[in-house]
């Protein structure tokens, strides 16, 4: 069974980057027909997400967030990270690591990890 | 980029009534619509793929419908477990957007 597990601070201070991992396991990174993302459900909000990335590299972000977002992997690892640079107390939130089904023409998030809160305060 | 509008934000349900929540999206996004269940505490599970497609795994009494614009979730019977939240996602078009989510709570 796939599982995904998020790890990193919690805790952030404004304008430092908030830097996540995700520990993939029951399964490969180096996978052909998936790509690997990262979403987050600010408190109060609803579903965001923040970008994905296929193992060899290719990267795809939400342009609101394009400019301070970077996603890479890790196939030695099988582990993806998120870095997003100058935040501040809106980027507060539970930040999901997700695995795409891109078999079809178009892709859906077919696994989730459990969730961790970072939240951005001084 | 794609908005999805979803209806109800909020709906107070008791079981074995059928629920029906709708997604509507600014443009026409063909069947790349799937909706996904989020408890508390839980992270969301995935309830059907491209607008009508079953998900292993998932109780029968869950069911989507819908192309282009307009869709539908469909839980019949609904039991308390259904209590949660649920979101509809687009992947017709970069960048990926959910709705806003719709909200059961139960009487």
């Amino acid at each position: 069974q796939l599982q995904l597990q998020e790890s990193g601070p919690g805790l952030v201070k404004p304008s430092e980057t908030l830097s996540l991992t995700c520990t993939v396991s029951g399964g490969f990174i180096s996978s052909s027909s998936h790509y690997w993302g990262w979403i987050r459900l600010p408190p109060g909000q609803g579903l965001e997400w923040i970008g994905s990335i296929y193992y060899s590299g290719s990267t795809y972000y939400n342009p609101s967030l394009k400019s301070r977002v970077a996603i890479s992997a890790d196939t030695s690892k099988n582990q993806f990270s998120l870095k997003l640079s100058s935040v501040t107390a809106a980027d507060t939130a539970v930040y999901y690591c997700v695995r795409l089904d891109c078999s079809s023409k178009t892709c859906y998030f077919d696994y989730w990890g459990q969730g961790t809160l970072v939240t951005v305060s001084s | 980029e794609v908005v999805l509008t979803q209806s109800p934000d909020f709906q107070s349900v008791t079981p074995k009534e059928k629920v029906t929540i709708t997604c509507r999206a600014s443009q026409s996004i063909g069947s790349s619509l799937h909706w996904y269940q989020q408890k508390p505490d839980q992270s969301p599970k995935l309830l059907i793929k491209y607008a009508s497609q079953s998900i292993s795994g998932v109780p029968s009494r869950f069911s989507g419908s819908g192309s282009g614009t307009d869709f539908t979730l469909t839980i019949n019977s609904l039991e308390a477990e259904d209590a949660a939240a649920y979101y509809c996602h687009q992947s017709s078009s970069l960048p990926h957007t959910f709705g806003q989510g719709t909200k059961l709570e139960l009487k």
